[in-house]
């Protein structure tokens, strides 16, 4: 079975700074990393994803993610947040061969002007 | 291409009615997927159909709780005799393809309250 951990529940940030979100997961098979973004009171809308190659993973909104295999890592950065920014990010898995997600916690990060 | 749509968006019951919930996946996507999120954590999976099947309900609470995806209309989640622990915030997604490199796209969630 997979697991994923986010380090951290809550991220505050003043705008234009970076920020990165730590996520590292676990599993004896390969696996398919997503980080996802919730607005409040909205669904999840997918920031990016990792199948294969490249380790460095560009997403939407100025977002990456690198995937680290030895430290089973795919931590989120963003070298400069704004406003709209605020929200929940959701780091999640799938087994290759599967097609359910395992979820994170979630990290909330409140950027602040 | 209207994304995935449910419904209803608030729902509130006493305990021991039934919930029903809908989801409509994104056009021309035939896998559909529940999640559930409750109060301050992260969403966890419940099942996950194709038409007229049930593929993976490892996620599914024994009792009370069914799931269907007809060949016509909306997927549905039923919960009988609701209690307070079932009050979350229930996603759904939908993908087009299966596999685990397919992206799911998620609609706005229903969100349950039991009193």
């Amino acid at each position: 079975a997979q697991s994923v951990t986010q380090l951290d529940s809550q991220v505050p940030v003043f705008e234009e700074a970076p920020v990165e979100l730590r996520c590292n997961y676990s599993s004896s098979v390969s696996v398919y990393l997503f980080w996802y973004v919730q607005y409040p009171n909205q669904g999840l809308q997918l920031l990016l994803k990792y199948l294969s190659g490249s380790t460095l993973v560009k997403g939407i909104n100025g977002f990456e993610a690198e995937f680290n295999k030895s430290q089973t890592s795919f931590h989120l950065r963003k070298p400069s947040v704004h406003i709209s920014d605020t929200a929940e990010y959701f780091c999640a898995v799938s087994k290759a061969a599967g097609n359910k997600l395992t979820f994170g916690g979630g990290t909330r990060v409140l950027v602040k002007p | 291409n209207a994304g995935v749509m449910q419904n209803p968006r608030h729902l509130v019951r006493r305990r021991g009615q039934e919930a029903r919930l809908r989801c409509s996946p994104m056009k021309g996507h035939s896998h559909v997927y529940w999640y559930r999120q409750l109060p301050e954590e992260g969403l966890k999976f419940m099942v996950y159909l194709q038409k007229e099947n049930i593929i993976d309900e490892s996620g599914m609470p024994k009792e009370r709780f069914s799931a269907e995806f007809p060949k016509e209309g909306p997927s549905i989640l039923r919960i009988q005799q609701v209690v307070r622990g079932d009050s979350a915030a229930y996603f759904c997604a939908s993908s087009q393809l299966a596999g685990g490199t397919d992206t799911q796209y998620f609609g706005p969630g229903t969100r349950l309250t039991v009193l």
